[in-house]
């Protein structure tokens, strides 16, 4: 079993839909939590960085984070076009030492 | 712009020579990741270094090498290349090992 489990779609919704793009993970040590947006052949650009359970918002995107059941989620409102890109999740491990874990990445692909 | 500059950004070169990627990371930052992705594969870590001392080693080959020098720059040397060797190399940069990490664009290395 992989530490970050991530769905790799693809995913294709029509252009203003809600997106909810998802992680789980096993290990309890994972202490904090990023999305990036990559778009083909472009380095991953950093969304969101949270470290608590919760909700997170900027602008159309929301993080959200439940530790209790390992998951992590992240919503993208009024989906465009321009928000086609591969989306991975990225959680940083303390033992001791820290350790960032990419998940594989979700496709999406947002339909005018 | 993330603010991570890695140089070259194209290299073609032939099977069993040596090459040499540099990374510059952001201001302040510490931390410097070394990822290589191939053709719509996900995020491979290789290594990183923090504030020049190795600090984890992931799935990097024997013929690939890593130093950060003094003023936090960064090089990723890979030697007797292969065709398989091909992928995009990502350096990405944090403050420090439990914080976000920044990635650069990205060298898109060809071996012919």
């Amino acid at each position: 079993q992989k530490e970050v489990e991530q769905d790799p779609g693809p995913l294709s919704v029509p252009e203003g839909a809600i997106v909810s793009l998802n992680c789980t993970y096993s290990n309890s040590a994972f202490q904090y939590f990023m999305w990036y947006r990559q778009y083909s052949r472009k380095g991953p650009e950093l969304l969101m960085y949270t470290y608590s359970s919760g909700n997170k918002e900027d602008g159309r995107f929301t993080a959200q984070v439940d530790k209790s059941s390992k998951y992590i989620s992240l919503f993208i409102r009024d989906s465009q076009p321009s928000d086609s890109a591969t989306y991975l999740c990225a959680m940083i491990l303390n033992t001791g030492g820290f350790k960032t874990i990419f998940g594989a990445g979700t496709r999406l692909f947002v339909k005018a | 712009d993330s603010g991570v500059t890695q140089t070259p950004k194209h290299l073609i070169t032939a099977t069993g020579q040596r090459v040499t990627l540099r990374c510059s990371p952001r201001s302040g930052d510490l931390s410097v990741y070394w990822y290589q992705q191939s053709l719509d594969q996900g995020l491979q870590f290789l290594i990183q270094y923090y504030n020049g001392e190795e600090r984890a080693k992931g799935n990097i080959l024997e013929r690939f090498s890593a130093q950060q020098f003094p003023d936090l720059h960064s090089e990723l040397n890979l030697s007797s290349l292969e065709l398989g060797d091909s992928a995009l190399y990502f350096c990405a940069s944090s403050r420090d090992t439990n914080t976000e990490a920044f990635f650069g664009q990205g060298t898109r290395l060809t071996v012919v």
